[in-house]
């Protein structure tokens, strides 16, 4: 969905190396969430946040941290980079009430080496 | 935690219908939902069913709920190759956050 962006698309990273991930929305959703996807596992929940000043770890946010720049921007960091940290990381969007459905962006694929 | 099951991969010809099926263990959830990833790209959203439904239909997607063995199934009628991706359930149970099976990989034979 074009309303919801990455960047980078794919990224090739060393081992120990601070990296950003970004992402970006114009659907004027409150709500933004950071998954990460591993074949057999499907997606697993990172970090999400309700609206700018709240954020909310989840499942799996050991290793990862988020800031929440502006309703529109929610940026994902890997603070030293780790090989087990290679996957597809996607950034999704929703609005507060409803049906919860979410708006996904269509990934970053981040190797570590 | 709550879990959220299914088969890795389903294979099928194309005219046939595809049934896939999903699990889940929150009796609390509110909505299911059946996502689509085509390759290279992000989670689109198919069909949701809200739980007091048992059934949905939306043109070649019907959407089965038991409640009561917390099942669910997304049947696919006419199956085509452009219908060849990686199908998601997922779950809710309030309006903070979604559980995903791990997805079922549906390959559509000419």
């Amino acid at each position: 969905d074009a309303d919801v962006t990455q960047t980078p698309r794919n990224r090739i990273t060393k081992t120990g190396k601070r990296i950003m991930l970004e992402c970006s929305q114009t659907k004027g959703h409150d709500r933004m969430y950071w998954y990460r996807q591993d074949p057999g596992l499907g997606l697993r929940l990172i970090y999400y946040s309700f609206d700018v000043k709240d954020i909310n770890k989840g499942e799996i946010s050991d290793g990862y941290s988020v800031s929440r720049q502006a309703q529109a921007k929610f940026s994902l960091s890997l603070e030293s980079a780790i090989p087990n940290q290679t996957a597809l990381y996607f950034c999704a969007t929703s609005e507060r009430t409803g049906k919860n459905e979410q708006y996904f962006g269509p990934g970053t694929r981040l190797t570590v080496t | 935690g709550e879990d959220v099951e299914q088969s890795l991969f389903l294979s099928v010809r194309e005219g046939d219908s595809s049934v896939i099926n999903c699990t889940y263990t929150d009796s609390s959830s509110t909505y299911l939902y059946w996502y689509k990833q085509e390759p290279g790209a992000g989670l689109q959203l198919l069909t949701y069913i809200f739980s007091n439904m048992d059934m949905k239909q939306d043109q070649r997607l019907t959407v089965l709920l038991n409640k009561k063995d917390k099942h669910l199934s997304l049947r696919i009628a006419d199956t085509q190759t452009g219908d060849s991706a990686i199908y998601f359930c997922a779950e809710s149970s309030n309006n903070n956050d979604m559980r995903f099976g791990a997805g079922t990989r549906l390959t559509v034979k000419p």
